[in-house]
């Protein structure tokens, strides 16, 4: 159970166009949904924290006009890179936990990634 | 931003060598800390939640101990096998706010 499923798993696309990842829960309802971005022979570093019906919560130095997270559905999460330059090749990865009743103390399950190549 | 550091940043074992790694972490407003296992082409995969001084935890030949007041964790494999080659990921987890290190990776040679 808690399968996260993240689609593209990689995309190429040319400076100055937009891009979308889908980040969707299968099997569990997702009310939070984190959007995490890994620079070569880096750590994961969390961009935004994204809540269903509401505005997503982003990291500092994150431009939230940039990377537009949209969280429609306790099951459904979508982060765009809008308007993409190469310095915004990355690979980008989503996770959720399943909150067990009054227990937050629960791991992530994440997406398989996306590597994005902005040319 | 805080700090989690992993060492060493890789490692290359002979299959049937027993090995462990570190993570350090803030030791102040601790709530819990992570272990994930990542293999190449697939998503990450946790592998234990820690919460309290001393714990300990367990599954097949891989362990965790945990102390919380000095701000470590150590990941044991016993035995290892080509099949836990992966990079192993530590992640403190601040109330629902996660800041992982860079990571262990492990290379098992048959």
């Amino acid at each position: 159970g808690a399968v996260v499923s993240q689609h593209p798993s990689w995309v190429i696309c040319k400076s100055g166009t937009s891009v979308k990842i889908e980040c969707r829960s299968l099997d569990f309802q997702a009310t939070t949904m984190f959007w995490y971005r890994q620079f070569p022979k880096q750590s994961l570093m969390l961009m935004a924290t994204s809540n269903e019906g509401s505005k997503a919560t982003y990291e500092q130095g994150v431009e939230k006009d940039k990377f537009l997270i949209n969280h429609a559905s306790l099951t459904l999460s979508t982060l765009t890179v809008t308007s993409a330059h190469p310095e915004d090749s990355s690979f980008y990865i989503c996770s959720a936990r399943v909150l067990q009743g009054a227990n937050l103390i629960s791991p992530l399950h994440f997406g398989n990634g996306t590597r994005l190549t902005v040319t | 931003i805080l700090n989690v550091e992993q060492s060493p940043q890789s490692l290359h074992v002979q299959e049937g060598d027993s090995t462990n790694f570190t993570c350090s972490f803030p030791s102040s407003n601790f709530y819990a800390l992570h272990w994930y296992r990542w293999e190449t082409a697939k998503s990450p995969e946790a592998l234990f939640v820690m919460t309290l001084n001393g714990d300990e935890k367990k599954k097949g030949r891989i362990s965790a101990t945990l102390n919380t007041k000095e701000g470590y964790s150590y990941l044991y494999i016993k035995g290892s096998q080509p099949e836990d080659s992966a990079t192993y990921l530590c992640a403190f987890d601040n109330f629902n706010k996660f800041y992982f290190g860079s990571g262990t990776k492990l290379n098992v040679k048959p």
